[in-house]
């Protein structure tokens, strides 16, 4: 079967860094999708990788090794308005999206 | 504010009940999504619709129906619901399903509570 494993919740402090991690396990890889969900609101994208490396797009990285499966997307210099749930989602070979259950980000002043 | 619009944004139903689910979407995207999105889970695909005809249904139950009268507009009708439909139900649109780099952009969803 198809899996998208990440972690449940994570605490980390205000102005520190963060490091959320995927692992998949699906059939086929058409591109890796991180996107951020604040409570009672709506998904929102954040970065897309397919090849292999780091995508940095101002605060927010996101990394991808499709040998071993994995991603994850680093913070930097967390704001309290981080504070969300943070969505992986990766497309396989029929072009649909698997979904991770979500991480939830605690940010503590 | 994403260009993806939902009505309604809460919804408590009967068993018995008929109601329908609305998105809207203003990006001109071809491709409209239906989720479900329970607590702790992932989101569940339930329907995919592209260019107005349905290129996907996830084992849906059939208490759960469809329509797509244009690529701009996406209903979910429902009748007698079970208490476990309750959730927070996502409408999406992008580009197109098989596009490189599309992004699904997502509305703000509807919380259904089945009583």
């Amino acid at each position: 079967g198809q899996n998208i494993d990440q972690p449940t919740e994570m605490t980390a402090t205000e102005g520190a860094i963060v490091q959320i991690n995927c692992t998949y396990q699906t059939s086929g890889f058409n591109g890796l999708f991180w996107y951020q969900q604040h409570a009672g609101e709506a998904p929102t994208f954040l970065s897309y990788n397919v090849l292999d490396g780091l995508e940095e797009k101002g605060r927010f990285s996101s990394f991808l090794s499709r040998s071993k499966g994995y991603s994850y997307l680093l913070l930097k210099e967390l704001q309290m308005k981080d504070s969300a749930s943070y969505l992986c989602a990766v497309r396989d070979s029929n072009y649909q999206l698997i979904w991770g259950a979500g991480t939830k980000l605690i940010i503590k002043p | 504010e994403t260009g993806v619009t939902q009505t309604p944004r809460h919804l408590v139903m009967g068993m018995t009940n008929k109601k329908s689910l609305k998105c809207e979407q203003h990006l001109g995207h071809n491709a409209m999504y239906w989720y479900k999105q329970s607590a702790k889970k992932p989101l569940e695909l339930m329907f995919v619709y592209n260019f107005k005809e349905q290129t996907e249904n996830n084992s849906v139950p059939s208490r759960f129906s469809p329509e797509c009268p244009n690529s701009s507009h996406l209903f979910l009708h429902l009748h007698t619901l079970q208490p476990e439909d309750s959730a927070l139900y996502l409408c999406a649109s992008s580009q197109g399903p098989e596009d490189k780099s599309y992004e699904q952009y997502f509305g703000p969803g509807t919380r259904l509570t089945v009583t």
